[in-house]
């Protein structure tokens, strides 16, 4: 079965720069999420999308931004890149709430 | 306020022992979704249970199985014969009703299985 697909599975950043994660979601499925889990930290959730508006916002810094396209793949645009800022990304779909599944994350790296 | 705590930090058993990881959880919502996920050392978060809060039965699959209490707010995975693979990080998760809501994480629990 078709998974939540993420993309770079691995980044290197410097300090200052900028970083685009992205995520495809399940097919058919209409919402999706970011969440941001630390080392040795639970996931924290950043934001969600819903037919490609913005549903929820978390902790998100306004460094990062997030928008849904139309073919429902979503990015995570982190601008001026910190060290804290290195951690492992991840991103969900679901359908009102049924098939909640994430993806294998993206772990960035800041150096 | 939406609140998961798994006050277990750290638990280690010894192969083919039965261990249960303990979850409670704070909500105000009437109709809400509880989860267990499974976070092996290689990072991915593993779906293991999602369960309604209208839906009180106690799950098995293999050796897991699940006892979510209502009237204690808890959601406990328990674990038998445990391997040396259920090595791993169990987060708890709750979250409510409706299209978009966020998950509340707890703060997971490390176990680790000695062979």
């Amino acid at each position: 079965a078709a998974g939540v697909i993420q993309s770079p599975r691995h980044l290197i950043k410097e300090k200052r720069e900028t970083a685009t994660l992205k995520c495809y979601p399940i097919p058919r499925h209409d919402t999706v999420y970011w969440y941001q889990q630390g080392p040795g930290q639970d996931p924290q959730f950043l934001i969600s999308f819903y037919e490609k508006m913005q549903s929820d916002k978390g902790s998100i810094p306004d460094r990062f931004s997030a928008q849904q396209f139309s073919d429902y793949h979503s990015e995570l645009n982190m601008s001026s890149l910190e060290l804290g800022d290195s951690a492992l990304y991840f991103c969900a779909s679901s359908s009102r709430n049924y098939g909640y599944t994430f993806g294998s994350g993206t772990r960035l790296t800041v150096v | 306020a939406q609140k998961v705590t798994q006050a277990q930090t750290e638990i280690s058993v010894v192969e083919k022992e039965d261990v249960t990881l303990d979850c409670v959880y704070e909500t105000r919502d009437t109709t809400y979704y509880l989860f267990w996920y499974k976070q092996p050392p290689s990072g991915e978060l593993v779906f293991l249970i999602r369960r309604n809060s209208f839906d009180e039965q106690n799950e098995i699959s293999g050796r897991y199985s699940w006892n979510f209490q209502k009237s204690t707010s808890s959601f406990n995975f328990t674990i038998t014969a445990s391997q040396v693979v259920d090595s791993a990080v169990y987060f708890c998760a709750l979250s409510p009703s409706g299209t978009g809501n966020q998950f509340y994480f707890g703060t997971g629990t490390s176990l680790t299985v000695i062979p």
